[in-house]
């Protein structure tokens, strides 16, 4: 079945500095991917819809000067979270669509972000 | 947009016995309605979907019914196993949507040995 790769796993940063979370369609090309941050033992929140070629679409309240997302190709987005802080630790997940509209979402791994 | 809600939270069962988790939606034009399974720091895990020109589906101890008119669907989980427990999360969508996914608060499952 399709398979979303992410990473890393699990990354920590100091405050002030930037991550870079790479997610990989690795056997279809997804042109759209979703980010999500999920807080313990909460739901997923979407943060962005990331479109290869365009830019990304960012929910209401998500800093997109914060959270960079890149979508330079048909099998790799990536989410960069820029002068990080403590509260931006988080669980990070991608997700990608293997087909058309309302085929089910492949989720990655996730990556845990702890900020010090 | 979508607003998905969910109950209960947290479902405690005894080995064997049956799970239903339940949500609602309020857009009437979202179309498919997917469950996902997610273990502790791990990536949810579609288990079973349903689109909404069926009104039930079943896949093994896994069932999920949809009633359209009240906006409403449900996830069954029979002979619950402990490796059932897991964090269950509902979610909607329409065709059109650009958010894909509305997803509902989750249900802590633990199933007792």
């Amino acid at each position: 079945g399709a398979v979303v790769s992410q990473h890393p796993s699990r990354v920590i940063c100091k405050s002030g500095t930037s991550v870079k979370i790479e997610c990989r369609s690795l056997d279809f090309q997804a042109t759209t991917m979703f980010w999500y941050r999920q807080f313990p033992k909460k739901s997923l929140m979407l943060m962005a819809t990331s479109n290869e070629g365009s830019k990304a679409t960012y929910e209401q309240g998500v800093e997109k000067d914060k959270f960079l997302i890149n979508h330079a190709s048909l099998t790799l987005s990536t989410l960069t979270v820029t002068s990080a802080h403590p509260e931006d630790s988080s669980f990070y997940i991608c997700s990608a669509r293997s087909g058309f509209t309302n085929s089910p979402l492949h989720f990655g791994n996730g990556t845990r972000l702890t900020v010090t | 947009g979508e607003n998905v809600e969910q109950h209960p939270s947290t479902l405690s069962v005894q080995e064997g016995d049956s799970a239903v988790i339940k949500c609602t939606y309020s857009d009437s034009a979202s179309n498919y309605f997917p469950w996902y399974k997610q273990e502790l720091g791990k990536r949810p895990q579609l288990i079973i979907d349903i689109r909404s020109n069926v009104g039930e589906k079943k896949d093994q101890r896994i069932a999920v019914t949809l009633n359209k008119t009240a906006k409403h669907f449900s996830l069954h989980i029979t002979e619950t196993q402990p490796e059932d427990s897991a964090v269950y999360f509902c979610a909607a969508s329409f065709s059109g949507s650009a958010r894909q996914l509305t997803f509902g608060s989750g249900t802590q499952l633990t199933v007792l040995p």
